[in-house]
């Protein structure tokens, strides 16, 4: 069964850094997702793409947060200047289609970097 | 603003128990998912959606749109359902999934 898969599982970087997190979506899906998860805390979205754009994007992603899908068939998240609350899991995810009640398209994730800002 | 509340918590059952996590929530949406979230971190899709009930293996999820309510169960759970089971919602008109903080499960043998 095809899977998202996420590179790499774990980065360590320095505050101050940048860091490229890498997503490798399902080839037919659409829509793309980066969530975080900070340790003990629940899930959190942080912002969504669709047809080579930001479609949502929550409060946490500022400025800092940029993302890309250069190639087709990369999906990255980069953080320009990392920052200790910046350690967290990430997950990227995606589907065939929309959120609308016509049609039923599962979430697909990947498993994950847990990314540590030292 | 959405708020997405899960029971119980925490659950610790015998092998082979019935068991239910809920979730409720206060907007209108499109579809809630029901995940499942591996010791490891990983996050698995289990079911996604709008009506009615929906089963897969030893899973059901129900929703009640008017209640805005939606139940998981595991029958005849197995120490390999342990696991931390999470709510999310897709809102109306948008793609912000929010989530539940999940009910951390574990099955005793």
């Amino acid at each position: 069964e095809p899977e998202v898969t996420q590179t790499p599982s774990h980065q360590v970087t320095q505050m101050g850094q940048e860091v490229i997190l890498r997503c490798v979506p399902i080839s037919n899906h659409l829509y793309f997702y980066w969530y975080r998860q900070i340790l003990g805390q629940k899930v959190e979205f942080l912002v969504s793409f669709y047809n080579n754009e930001i479609s949502e994007k929550s409060e946490i992603f500022d400025d800092q947060f940029s993302v890309e899908r250069p190639d087709g068939s990369n999906f990255t998240l980069k953080i320009r200047s990392t920052k200790l609350e910046d350690s967290a899991m990430y997950f990227c995810a995606s589907k065939r289609g929309p959120h609308t009640l016509s049609y039923n398209s599962p979430l697909h994730f990947g498993n994950g970097t847990r990314l540590t800002v030292t | 603003k959405n708020e997405v509340e899960q029971s119980p918590q925490n659950l610790t059952a015998q092998e082979g128990e019935f068991i239910t996590i809920n979730c409720s929530y206060s907007v209108g949406i499109s579809a809630l998912h029901w995940l499942q979230q591996h010791p490891g971190g990983g996050i698995v899709s289990l079911f996604m959606l709008s009506s009615g009930k929906k089963k897969h293996g030893r899973l059901i999820a129900t929703i009640n749109i008017q209640e805005k309510h939606s139940s998981l169960h595991i029958t005849a759970s197995h120490p390999r359902d342990s696991a931390v089971y999470i709510c999310a919602v897709s809102p109306l008109g948008n793609e912000k999934l929010t989530f539940g903080t999940g009910t951390r499960l574990t099955i005793i043998p």
